[in-house]
């Protein structure tokens, strides 16, 4: 199974971005699918897009197009998802979780904590 | 309106058993969709339970007791999860999640509490 390591808390303030990024070990990185969901306290899980590295370009939940950007990188095996524009309701744990192409989302990493506030 | 709805909590005692829904909405077929579940406990990642379509078309997470399974009630237009001979451990949140028009969507979760 894949193993996905994430990147540590981040404090940001309004208006400012965040990235966070998501390491694989095992697996074919490159047909393997990335997604990022986020969990704002005390609510549920919301999905804001995923990538698969050798389709290329990512795909985004539409209430997020237009401020997420979601790449990856295989020479480092590495998948990003940016947020731009933020506000304090983008304070949330954000997971990377990821699936063979045409599967669920079996393996999830630890989460980032994100607060944004000035 | 959401596409995947949850009951909020469900509460069962020990030993028993306990079946959490997730119900599509009118439109959407259960029968076409393959239904993931997830356990959260606090302060933890979600883990993978299971996926069901159908008797055909299902599959265990590595690791996942057989006491937990997937099902369908087409009349309900929902899936389930059957949590059998429930265990104190078993008390978290669990959500479904359905793959549809090129997005993962999650219903709100289900808190089930073991007393």
């Amino acid at each position: 199974q894949v193993q996905l390591v994430q990147s540590g808390a981040e404090v940001k303030k309004p208006g400012s971005s965040v990235r966070v990024s998501c390491k694989a070990s095992g697996g074919t990185f490159t047909t393997y699918s990335f997604n990022w969901v986020r969990q704002a306290p005390g609510q549920g899980l919301e999905w804001m897009g995923g990538i698969v590295p050798i389709l290329g370009s990512g795909n985004s939940e539409q209430r997020f197009q237009g401020r997420v950007t979601i790449t990856a990188d295989e020479s480092t095996r590495t998948a990003y998802m940016e947020l731009s524009s933020l506000i304090s309701e983008d304070t949330a744990v954000y997971y990377c979780a990821g699936g063979d192409v045409g599967s669920g989302l079996d393996s999830w990493g630890l989460g980032t904590l994100v607060t944004v506030s000035s | 309106q959401a596409v995947v709805t949850q009951p909020s909590s469900l509460s069962a005692s020990p030993g028993a058993s306990a079946s959490l829904t997730c119900t599509l909405r009118s439109g959407f077929n259960v029968g076409t969709y393959r239904i993931y579940w997830y356990q959260q406990k606090p302060g933890s990642p979600p883990q993978y339970l299971l996926r069901y379509k159908s008797e055909s078309d299902k599959e265990q997470g590595s690791g996942v007791p057989s006491r937990f399974s997937g099902s369908k009630d087409a009349s309900a237009n929902a899936g389930i999860l059957v949590i059998s001979g429930l265990q104190s451990e078993d008390e978290a949140d669990y959500y479904c999640m359905i793959w549809h028009s090129s997005a993962w969507v999650f219903g709100g979760g289900t808190k089930l509490t073991v007393l």
